[in-house]
């Protein structure tokens, strides 16, 4: 079934440590997208990539760093964890380069920093 | 500042009628979508609204006005499943979407 994966489901970290939150799809999407969502905040962008070779700062970028090697991963990575960053991570794609289009979500990574 | 104004929560009773609103002051428009997230889960797409008035799909129906900066989402026949959030997102003139905090629909019997 075509979709969005992350991995891991849950971690539980603690402070100081390096993370890498993978995202896979395979829907041959152009852009994807980093999401944190924390209670009573809207969705918040993290950092998007609108192709392969090609990242952008989102809303909230500080502690975070993203690559896209190819069309299908986009790895979000925490160089050194804190506890503000605990949070529920979602990673999205859409099928454009600048779009309108809908955005699919994978299931999220619940993190939690100690 | 770029902000989406939703209700925090509502409640309906299931079979009946609801509707959700929200409100945004965002720097460009390039449509507004309404996302449904069930607890633990991930945010599924319901509607994409561009121009003003009204967009059906089954029991779900989306209306826009630009120049008020409004949206509603409208449930008909309410099920228990409909036990959710709804995400209203703007895509703004960087085509970037702005999200609500959500509106967190409680369905009774």
């Amino acid at each position: 079934i075509a979709g969005i994966t992350q991995a891991p489901t849950s971690q539980i970290l603690a402070a100081g440590r390096r993370m890498t939150l993978r995202c896979t799809q395979d829907m041959r999407h152009n852009a994807m997208y980093w999401y944190r969502q924390d209670l009573g905040l809207g969705l918040r962008l993290i950092h998007y990539s609108n192709t392969a070779g090609t990242t952008g700062k989102g809303e909230v970028p500080d502690g975070y760093s993203v690559s896209r090697a190819n069309t299908d991963d986009f790895p979000l990575t925490l160089a050194s964890a804190v506890p503000s960053q605990t949070s529920v991570y979602f990673c999205a794609s859409s099928d454009g380069e600048v779009s309108t289009d809908t955005q699919y979500f994978g299931p999220g990574t619940r993190l939690t920093v100690l | 500042g770029q902000n989406i104004d939703q209700p925090t929560e509502m409640t309906a009773t299931e079979g009946a009628i609801v509707q959700i609103n929200c409100t945004y002051q965002t720097s460009g428009f390039n449509g507004l979508f309404w996302y449904q997230q069930h607890a633990g889960e991930a945010p599924t797409f319901l509607s994409y609204n561009v121009l003003d008035g009204l967009e059906e799909k089954g029991r779900f129906s989306s209306f826009l006005s630009r120049s008020k900066g409004y949206s509603y989402l409208l449930l008909k026949e309410l099920q228990m499943k409909d036990s959710a959030s709804y995400l209203c997102a703007v895509m703004d003139s960087n085509y970037q979407l702005i999200w609500g905090a959500g509106t967190k629909l409680i369905i009774k019997p």
